[in-house]
């Protein structure tokens, strides 16, 4: 199975902040890297596609790059409402594994 | 508008069964990989089961292989967890969500439903 570790594991930064979380595979996934939002008692809500592509309706201070084994996600100008945990999630091959979450804190 | 709403959780006794149904409405369902995702008490997200369009290919984690079932009626646009040999590991909050086409996430899910596993 491939392994998916997220770092840091919570992070606290202020309004207007860059806030860059990573996501490491434990082998090549190409791009097949998905990112989530997740906020208490809500749907999760795809944030990212296949690494670089943002989805539709989530604002531009949402940006990832990265490829093979190594992923990071962007929030430029952090907003109040971006208080969340965010998970990383490969689709390469079964059983597709959530990272362990990142909390961010306003 | 896409919407997918679970049912059928609830209490239930270690070792017992349980069947999650999810109603698909707003999209061409059979057309789309499902996903049955689950996240327990202080934990994070756990992909559980995926099924493919035509519902021949069929993928577990390892945890539920063997005692889970996912299924779909296309024609009803409804997916299903059969789960069986509960245990209390298996509490958690389950959504359902749809895989997007060309690989793109899971781009819709439902509000998710609670299945409590104690004696």
């Amino acid at each position: 199975d491939i392994q998916m570790t997220q770092s840091p594991s919570s992070l606290s930064a202020s309004v207007g902040d860059r806030v860059t979380i990573t996501c490491r595979a434990s082998q090549g996934i190409s791009d097949y890297l998905h990112w989530y939002q997740h906020k208490s008692g809500k749907a999760p809500q795809l944030l990212m596609f296949r690494a670089s592509s943002l989805q539709s309706g989530v604002p531009s201070r949402f940006s990832g790059s990265g490829s093979g084994t190594d992923f990071t996600l962007t929030i430029t100008g952090l907003q109040p409402e971006d208080f969340a945990t965010y998970y990383c999630q490969q689709t390469f091959s079964a059983p597709w594994t959530f990272g362990p979450g990142t909390e961010v804190e306003i | 508008e896409v919407q997918l709403v679970e049912s059928g959780g609830g209490l239930v006794k270690p070792g017992g069964s349980l069947r999650l149904s999810c109603a698909a409405s707003g999209f061409t369902f059979k057309s789309y990989t499902m996903n049955w995702v689950r996240q327990a008490p202080g934990k994070g997200l756990e992909w559980v089961a995926s099924i493919s369009p035509s519902g021949y290919l069929l993928y577990y984690v390892e945890s539920v292989q063997g005692r889970f079932t996912v299924s779909r009626d296309n024609a009803k646009s409804a997916l299903y967890l059969q789960m069986n040999s509960l245990r209390v590991e298996d509490t958690a909050i389950y959504s359902c969500a749809r895989y997007g086409s060309d690989g793109s996430g899971l781009d819709f899910w439902g509000q998710g439903n609670l299945v409590t596993v104690s004696s």
